[in-house]
């Protein structure tokens, strides 16, 4: 069965910190891995990955996929209280559909 | 830009009342998605259509049923709503997989359903 797996499930940071979060994947027909941040609303699209080793970044955000290892980290540095948010990780295995992690919740403290 | 609205922010029923959630999207999506959120179990998808008509389940289908009559919409419908359908309802559609480009799944706001 496909699956996805994040860590940690919740994750609470001073300003200023840096994080790294965790998603693995087991998927029969990997073609790509995509992170979403959700606040108070509806998901959105940060980044998508389907080659490994090439690092995507926007501003503070970063992240990397490892297709031998299976798993793929967002990090995110110098951290804003507006970070807060629940980081979601899913893959898209072909079907047409994704299959999405738990979520990580970060609440950042000013 | 991509929009994907959602008929309700907030709706309370009663338990065996029938509910609809509507979803509508404006950019000619085929694929269309209806989600449940909970904490700690993710999103789970409930099913999903890959064109007018056409619909099939996804990993927790039961309790639940749809409806696609035009492309822009989908509706998921709860027969006989319970108590353990409280959640956030969360649409999304994207183009056909395969088209470059448009790979990514575009999310309405979410209607949090409270069944009492």
């Amino acid at each position: 069965e496909d699956k996805v797996v994040q860590s940690p499930l919740s994750l609470v940071v001073h300003e200023g910190d840096t994080v790294t979060l965790n998603c693995s994947y087991e998927v029969t027909n990997f073609r790509s891995l995509l992170w979403y941040k959700q606040e108070k609303k509806a998901p959105t699209f940060l980044f998508m990955l389907t080659s490994s080793g090439i690092e995507k970044k926007s501003g503070r955000l970063s992240s990397i996929l490892d297709k031998k290892e299976l798993f793929s980290i967002l990090n995110i540095t110098a951290t804003q209280t507006g970070d807060s948010a629940i980081y979601l990780c899913a893959v898209d295995n072909q079907g047409g559909k994704l299959i999405f992690g738990q979520g990580t919740e970060l609440s950042v403290k000013p | 830009d991509v929009k994907v609205t959602q008929s309700s922010r907030y709706l309370v029923k009663r338990t065996g009342e029938k509910v609809f959630l509507e979803c509508v999207q404006d950019m000619d999506h085929e694929n269309m998605f209806w989600y449940r959120q909970d904490p700690g179990l993710g999103l789970r998808l409930i099913y999903f259509s890959y064109d007018v008509k056409m619909k099939e389940k996804g990993d927790i289908p039961e309790g639940y049923s749809v409806s696609r009559e035009k492309k822009e919409r989908f509706s998921l419908i709860l027969e006989s709503a319970s108590t353990n359908q409280t959640s956030m309802y969360l649409c999304a559609s994207t183009h056909r997989p395969g088209l470059a480009g448009e790979e990514t799944q575009y999310f309405g706001p979410g209607t949090r359903l409270l069944v009492l």
